[in-house]
């Protein structure tokens, strides 16, 4: 089955620097890439999503980027500030059936100081 | 639109007993999907119910079950339960259709005493 990997597993950035997070997944048949914020005690928010026909994606300050040759995406914060700090998963799915069954990585653990 | 809601928020029980969680989609999702959350293993995904049948199923033991009902609403049950199945279970809801995201409810904190 998929198998997605995630690293670093934390980080530590001064306000206003870049962050980036890179996963690769094992399944070349996935494709959708789905970025999800978790902070302390609350929901995984999505924050991103890209589909395998793409390239890279940018909304403001987040962007992605996949690699299907090499089978790994990379989430970009720049600019960060304090409220970026969180828990960041990846996540990776294929549609079968109708189905997607999403697979996550273990998750990075930002810290934006100010 | 009010967002994926789920029930109870917090449940203590202890070993052996079983447990019913709640999730109420999104207006208009059709597609729900459970996952765990746990410190050690992270997120794992349990199963998905649409239109009440249940379409795709996780690497989890059959005490873990759910269904979904006719207004899509879902529920998640695990008997006999053991001290391992502490963590968040959390529901996720999404429109049919390939690449639609997932959007998660608040979750369900179970502890095993």
């Amino acid at each position: 089955g998929e198998n997605v990997e995630q690293h670093p597993s934390t980080l530590s950035v001064q306000e206003g620097d870049s962050a980036v997070i890179k996963c690769t997944y094992s399944d070349s048949a996935s494709n959708y890439f789905p970025w999800y914020k978790q902070e302390l005690g609350k929901r995984p928010q999505l924050i991103i999503d890209i589909r395998s026909n793409v390239g890279e994606k940018k909304d403001q300050r987040i962007a992605v980027t996949l690699n299907k040759t090499a089978k790994h995406f990379s989430l970009h914060i720049t600019e960060t500030q304090p409220e970026d700090s969180a828990v960041y998963f990846c996540a990776a799915s294929k549609t079968q059936g109708g189905s997607e069954k999403l697979v996550f990585g273990k998750g990075m653990k930002l810290t934006v100081n100010p | 639109k009010a967002g994926v809601t789920q029930t109870p928020r917090y449940l203590i029980k202890t070993r052996g007993q079983q447990v019913t969680l709640s999730c109420s989609p999104i207006s208009g999702h059709r597609s729900v999907s459970w996952y765990q959350q746990t410190p050690g293993q992270g997120l794992q995904f349990l199963f998905e119910y649409f239109s009440e049948t249940q379409r795709n199923k996780g690497n989890f033991p059959g005490r873990f079950s759910g269904r979904q009902f006719s207004n899509s609403r879902s529920e998640m049950n695990v008997s006999t339960l053991e001290l391992g199945d502490s963590a968040l279970y959390l529901c996720a809801s999404r429109i049919s259709g390939e690449g639609q995201p997932q959007h998660f409810g608040d979750g369900t904190r179970l502890s095993i005493l």
